[in-house]
């Protein structure tokens, strides 16, 4: 089954704990993305990868790392966590970065800062 | 830059009634639209979209109709269910972009 998926689903954590979210896809995909979803906000772009070794910031990238060592996993990693980084994460992935093509979505991290 | 607003939620309807969430972008060029739908504890899906102007994008019977001239794309269905039940968000695509850029998101409710 094609998919995207990621790990952990939910997570409480607290303030500077270093922590990461892994995020792997099975389609062979070029372009990866994250995004957070806050009440109010829609979702926004954190960092995209658009193939191997080629990551490059979104609209709020602070407080963020990413790397793409592999074409199927895109961590999130978060060095040093704060209480606004809790929010819902997403992490999508489609065949490249052509607009016409669909973005297939993780179902989500629940991340709690405290 | 590239934006979208939709209309403010939440949406509460009665099973079969006409659904219309309304969308309007603003971007430079010809965007691509989408509509996803975020079902409760799932990640997004992609429910339709439309390419150029006067696309109609359809799917589970849903509807939007790519409007150029009033920068909209609007979200129809004729008789919705409780299984419509979600949130859903308008995005677009601008050429060469490497995003969606999204709505607030709409949540809908269907009551029995």
């Amino acid at each position: 089954e094609a998919q995207v998926t990621q790990n952990p689903r939910y997570l409480i954590t607290v303030t500077g704990k270093k922590l990461t979210v892994t995020c792997s896809q099975n389609m062979n995909h070029e372009y990866m993305s994250w995004y957070r979803q806050d009440p109010g906000l829609g979702l926004r772009q954190i960092y995209y990868s658009m193939n191997v070794e080629v990551t490059d910031k979104g609209d709020v990238p602070e407080g963020y790392k990413v790397s793409r060592k592999e074409k199927r996993n895109f961590p999130l990693i978060l060095e040093s966590p704060s209480p606004n980084q809790t929010s819902l994460y997403f992490c999508a992935s489609s065949r490249d970065r052509d607009a016409l093509n669909e973005q297939f979505f993780g179902p989500g991290t629940r991340l709690t800062v405290l | 830059g590239n934006s979208v607003t939709q209309m403010e939620g939440p949406v509460t309807l009665s099973e079969e009634a006409f659904l219309t969430i309304n969308c309007t972008y603003t971007a430079t060029g010809y965007p691509s639209l989408f509509w996803y739908v975020q079902y409760p504890g799932e990640g997004l899906q992609l429910l339709l979209k439309a390419t150029k102007a006067d696309d109609k994008g359809s799917n589970k019977g849903f509807e939007a109709t790519y409007r150029k001239e009033t920068t909209s794309f609007h979200l129809e269905k004729g008789s919705v269910q409780v299984s419509d039940s979600a949130v859903y968000f308008c995005a677009l695509s601008a050429l060469r972009a490497q995003k969606l850029v999204f709505g607030q998101g709409t949540r809908l409710t269907i009551n029995p």
